[in-house]
């Protein structure tokens, strides 16, 4: 089983449409949790991260679940500018500086 | 600077050349990494420094693979013997404390032909 796990879609959504994304770990005793979006030949950019009680900006909320292992990323009424790959990373034990990163998933925003 | 500044932005290498990437990350930073992003994947662990010391080198796929940070600020990332398998995105970060996200440079992008 990968480290870090993610759908790679692509996921094409309408515009105003909510999306789901999910993350699935491999480590329980993993402590940092991230979103970064990456555009098409750019650098990956931290989108939020991840905290145990959830967390959301503007349209974006983030959801950890510790049980079953997973991170999910809630984007509602989509817009075009959200096409993007989005990441899900995980650092395996507090404190530690080794990110695992996930393939990503591709959103695509249609009008 | 502002943001993590890598040199070249792209680079072709002959098969058997020897190549040298740099990251300037932001000033402050202690905490600098190196990842390798093949097509369609997310990147791959490198290698890890805090200050000029490299702690976690396990990324490196073969000894062809070297990185340095004398000073402790920037980093050189040595690619010995290119081969076509090394083509892909080498991306630096750099990060104020060990658990906090990274922030990216653009990368270089190494094609070996």
């Amino acid at each position: 089983r990968k480290e870090v796990e993610q759908d790679p879609g692509p996921f094409n959504v309408p515009e105003g449409a909510t999306v789901a994304f999910n993350c699935t770990y491999s480590n329980s005793a993993s402590q940092s949790f991230f979103w970064y979006r990456q555009d098409c030949r750019k650098e990956p950019k931290l989108l939020m991260s991840v905290y145990s009680s959830g967390n959301e900006d503007g349209r974006f909320t983030a959801q950890l679940n510790r049980a079953s292992q997973y991170i999910s990323l809630l984007i509602r009424d989509s817009k075009l500018s959200d096409s993007a790959t989005y990441l899900c990373v995980v650092n395996m034990v507090r404190g530690t500086y080794k990110y695992i990163f996930g393939t990503g998933t591709r959103l695509k925003v249609l009008a | 600077g502002a943001g993590v500044s890598q040199s070249p932005r792209y680079k072709v290498a002959k098969r058997g050349q020897d190549v040298a990437l740099r990251c300037d990350p932001i000033s402050g930073h202690v905490s600098l990494f190196w990842y390798q992003q093949a097509l369609g994947q997310g990147p791959e662990f490198l290698t890890y420094f805090q200050n000029e010391a490299q702690l976690d080198k396990s990324g490196l796929p073969s000894d062809r693979f070297f990185a340095e940070r004398p000073e402790g600020s920037v980093s050189t990332l040595k690619i010995q013997r290119t081969q076509q398998e090394d083509s892909a995105v080498y991306l630096c970060a750099s990060s104020l404390g060990t658990s906090s996200g990274y922030t990216f440079g653009s990368g270089t992008r190494l094609t070996v032909v």
